[in-house]
Order: structure tokens, then sequence, then C-alpha cells
């Protein structure tokens, strides 16, 4: 099955840094997701790009629908100790039968430096 | 606050057995699906279910089986677990088929010894 590319892999940072990460498909989507995963729980939604070129912020997080439709970005600024986790960018295609499942990313790991 | 619930958050079972995995939600939901994520590897879908009594193999069904007898309930069979199936696996449901959110729950860290 199909897997985005999900980069870098993981990330070490000190608290009040931005941070970038991206997601690239061989594949146009319809839709691009950014999920959350804390330590030991379920991946929780962030934002959702509905749109070639549409730029959504959510706080301190700020994500990009690529205009190829086949990369999606996501940003956030000034990190705090929460923002730990794994992130998990996701896409979907056309709601025909058999495309609306939702492909993931394989997550990039943000860990904060004391 | 509308809820994925798994059973277990942690299982520890012996290489053969036969593996329940339950998952249940309270939101009504038509689509439920079956992760299961491993490092480096993200969430690679199991089986999913659009309704009651269906079912479809995801990318990774083998050594999997699923059952969904009731709306808000899709279970998750090993039928004979191996030691390569040791992993975090992950339930999530959605409203309907261009419902464009998951919601998951808080994962089950099976060990198989």
């Amino acid at each position: 099955g199909q897997q985005l590319n999900q980069s870098p892999q993981s990330m070490f940072i000190q608290e009040g840094e931005d941070v970038s990460m991206n997601c690239t498909s061989s594949s146009i989507f319809n839709t691009w997701l950014w999920y959350k995963q804390d330590p030991g729980e379920g991946p929780v939604l962030l934002i959702a790009l509905y749109k070639a070129g549409e730029l959504t912020s959510n706080g301190r997080l700020t994500a990009q629908f690529g205009i190829t439709r086949k990369d999606s970005f996501l940003n956030i600024s000034a990190s705090i100790p929460s923002d730990v986790g794994i992130y998990f960018c996701a896409g979907q295609g056309r709601a025909n039968f058999g495309n609306e499942k939702l492909t993931f990313g394989t997550g990039t790991r943000l860990t904060i430096i004391p | 606050d509308v809820k994925v619930t798994q059973s277990s958050r942690y299982l520890v079972k012996r290489t053969g057995e036969k593996v329940f995995l339950e998952c249940v939600q309270d939101m009504d939901h038509e689509n439920m699906f079956w992760y299961r994520q491993d490092p480096g590897l993200g969430l690679r879908l199991i089986y999913f279910s659009y309704d009651v009594k269906m079912k479809e193999k995801g990318d990774i069904p083998e050594g999997y089986s699923v059952s969904r007898e009731k709306k808000e309930r899709f279970s998750l069979i090993l039928e004979s677990a191996s030691t390569n199936q040791t992993s975090m696996y992950l339930c999530a449901s959605s409203l309907d088929r261009v419902n464009y959110g998951y919601t998951f729950g808080s994962g089950t860290r099976l060990t198989v010894v």
C-alpha cells in the first residue's frame, strides 16, 4: 500500500524554536490532514486542508496544502514542551469507493531539549 | 465527549494464541478502521469496515481478521499470534465516506512472546 514520505523523521529542538516538517506523495490528494500523537495516546487531528494552495492556522500551528496537491507542510512557531510527540500527515483521495481511506505518513518525532 | 475506546492498553500473549482486540465507538460512526503502528513505518491499515457485517482488507491484512456484528463495535482478531505481530494497534472511526477526520482510540500495545 501507498505511504507518504514525511520528513524529517525526528527533530531535536530547544524550547522557543520554530519547527517545520513536510510530506510528499507521488499521488494527488484532495485533502491533507495533520495529526499529533502524544506519548501513549492515539493521534488527534490538528489541521485539515481541503484546497490546493490553502494556508490554515490553528494557534501556533500553520499548515499548507501544496499547489501540486502532492505535498503539504506543517510549521510550529515558538515551540513549547507540550509540543513533544509524533506528528503524522495524512492524505485522502477523491470520495470514490476505495479512495476515501486516509494514507498516513511515517511520522516526525519531535523532542524538545531542555 | 465523543470517544473511541479500546478495551486494553497493554496485552502480552504467547505465540500461537488467538487474540481479540476490541474497539467501541459512541459516535454512531459508520466507518471503523484498524491500524498498526511501528517505528519508522507510520500507520498501516489492516482492515476497515463501512457498515455492519461489512469488512474490507487494508494494506496488511495477512494474519488478521475482523468482526463487525454491531455498528459501534469493531474487533480485530489475530488467528494465531506471532512475534512479528508485536506492535501498537490503533482503532479509528469516522462519520461517513466523505468525512475527512478520523477519531482514534488510545491504542493497544500488544507484545507476543
